[in-house]
């Protein structure tokens, strides 16, 4: 029943390692996110996918990559991971193709630890 | 930067008091969004307010929205030890769902 899950919800890993996170959304939606929130909280867009097409590709690292394989899943694999990128990971999905007025809705979040 | 600006950034009450959260922004702001984050937790949209209103309600929500000022405030009213978690204004930038999220407000309400 959950509307927009992760896994997996924590994850530990050493510097130089490749990981994937993956999201589903059973909403329905056609636009799909990825978020970085830091430890001071602070949010910060990385991507965003509509039915299936890279939309919004912010200034982050290219080690960074997201795949859509469909609109309900959207994956974020991370190359080469460094300490600062040490973060919790959101997914989100909006109904439509991100108007102004789209609600987002969140997954829990994936808390990487990068040693 | 992009980002907004939130006051405070941390807030203690007692349940039962109201609770004021401020969010500014350098750039122009439409169609304002507040969230909710329990600790832990994903965020969880609360209201929204559109740039031709200036006041909406929704339950012990009250959002006001200044756009010449660039500036939207959440109040909660007859707070509640469950309100406690970090609010957090978004507002939209160009297309594509892109929010620009504020920096949050940590409130904590002690029963």
């Amino acid at each position: 029943d959950t509307a927009v899950s992760q896994t997996p919800k924590y994850l530990v890993t050493q510097m130089g390692n490749d990981k994937s996170i993956k999201c589903e959304q059973n909403l329905g939606h056609d636009t799909m996110y990825w978020y970085k929130q830091d430890s001071k909280k602070f949010l910060k867009i990385m991507f965003s996918y509509n039915n299936k097409e890279l939309i919004i590709n912010e200034t982050v690292p290219n080690r960074f990559s997201p795949k859509s394989p469909d609109k309900a899943h959207l994956n974020l694999h991370i190359n080469s991971l460094e300490l600062g990128d040490s973060a919790v990971y959101f997914c989100a999905s909006s109904p439509s193709s991100g108007g102004a007025t789209d609600t987002q809705y969140f997954g829990p979040g994936t808390r990487l630890t990068v040693l | 930067s992009q980002q907004g600006e939130e006051d405070p950034q941390a807030l203690s009450i007692q349940e039962g008091e109201n609770a004021t959260m401020n969010c500014s922004y350098k750039t122009s702001i439409n169609n304002l969004q507040w969230y909710r984050q329990n600790s832990g937790r994903g965020l969880v949209h609360l209201i929204l307010i559109r740039s031709n209103e200036r006041e909406k309600h929704s339950g012990r929500l009250r959002v006001t929205l200044d756009t010449s000022k660039k500036s939207s405030s959440l109040l909660i009213t007859a707070s509640r030890a469950a309100d406690t978690a970090s609010y957090f204004c978004a507002t939209p930038h160009n297309q594509g769902g892109k929010l620009i999220f504020g920096q949050g407000t940590e409130l904590s309400v002690k029963p």
